[in-house]
């Protein structure tokens, strides 16, 4: 049972380059998030999902986009990557949405120069 | 405005001692709270869930309350040891669709 796996682990973009971050969980949870922790702040919601064909918004979508095809796979896609967007981006998922813990993956780093 | 705050500056603590962090609100109602550990490199772990109802949870080593009053949960890692040493979160569940907000994090430092 892997959890939740992200990939890269790293990755160098260059200012308007695009790119996907892939995420992956075998728990057959319905919910998926996705957040950006930046240096002395707290993490933010990006995207989230409450399952296969269904994702909303969270707090900072701005230049990102997601799709949830299947229960397993939650791909963010940067689009005209800019250096606001250097961070570091994890992915959860988790049972349900009320008093439920969530899962995390180990984290992408990403910086855009 | 709505915001969270848990102490920015790192915590010494001597092995052995309790350990007490602390996370404060305002202008939220949150229905549940919750801890979790992070590790350098690595995404969070969950702790420990605490309901608006609830004053106290324990688990082994580990107890946080929850004053709604106060806007303010405390957690407290009894008998601390080296390996605890790690950055601790909270996040509140609110809204309707019960999402989390998340603190910053205080990075808890157990010296041998």
């Amino acid at each position: 049972n892997a959890g939740v796996t992200q990939t890269p682990k790293f990755h160098i973009l260059k200012i308007g380059q695009s790119m996907t971050l892939q995420c992956t969980q075998d728990m057959n949870h319905n919910y998926m998030y996705w957040y950006r922790q930046d240096p002395g702040m707290g993490l933010k919601l990006i995207y989230y999902s409450v399952g296969a064909g269904i994702t909303d918004k969270g707090e900072v979508p701005n230049g990102y986009n997601v799709s949830r095809s299947t229960t397993e796979d939650f791909p963010l896609r940067l689009e005209l990557a800019a250096p606001s967007q250097t961070s570091v981006y994890f992915c959860a998922s988790s049972q349900d949405k009320r008093a439920y813990e969530q899962y995390f993956g180990p984290g992408t780093r990403l910086t855009v120069t | 405005s709505q915001k969270i705050e848990q102490n920015s500056e790192a915590l010494n603590i001597q092995e052995g001692k309790t350990a007490t962090l602390t996370c404060n609100y305002t202008n939220y109602s949150p229905a549940y709270l919750q801890w979790y550990r992070q590790d350098p490199g690595r995404g969070p772990v969950f702790l420990l869930l605490i309901r608006e109802n609830e004053k106290e949870k324990r688990k082994e080593r580990l107890k946080v309350t929850f004053d709604t009053t106060l806007k303010q949960s405390l957690f407290h890692i009894t008998a601390s040891q080296p390996a605890d040493s790690a950055t601790y979160l909270c996040a509140l569940e609110v809204g309707s669709n019960y999402q989390l907000i998340w603190g910053a994090g205080t990075k808890l430092i157990i010296k041998p």
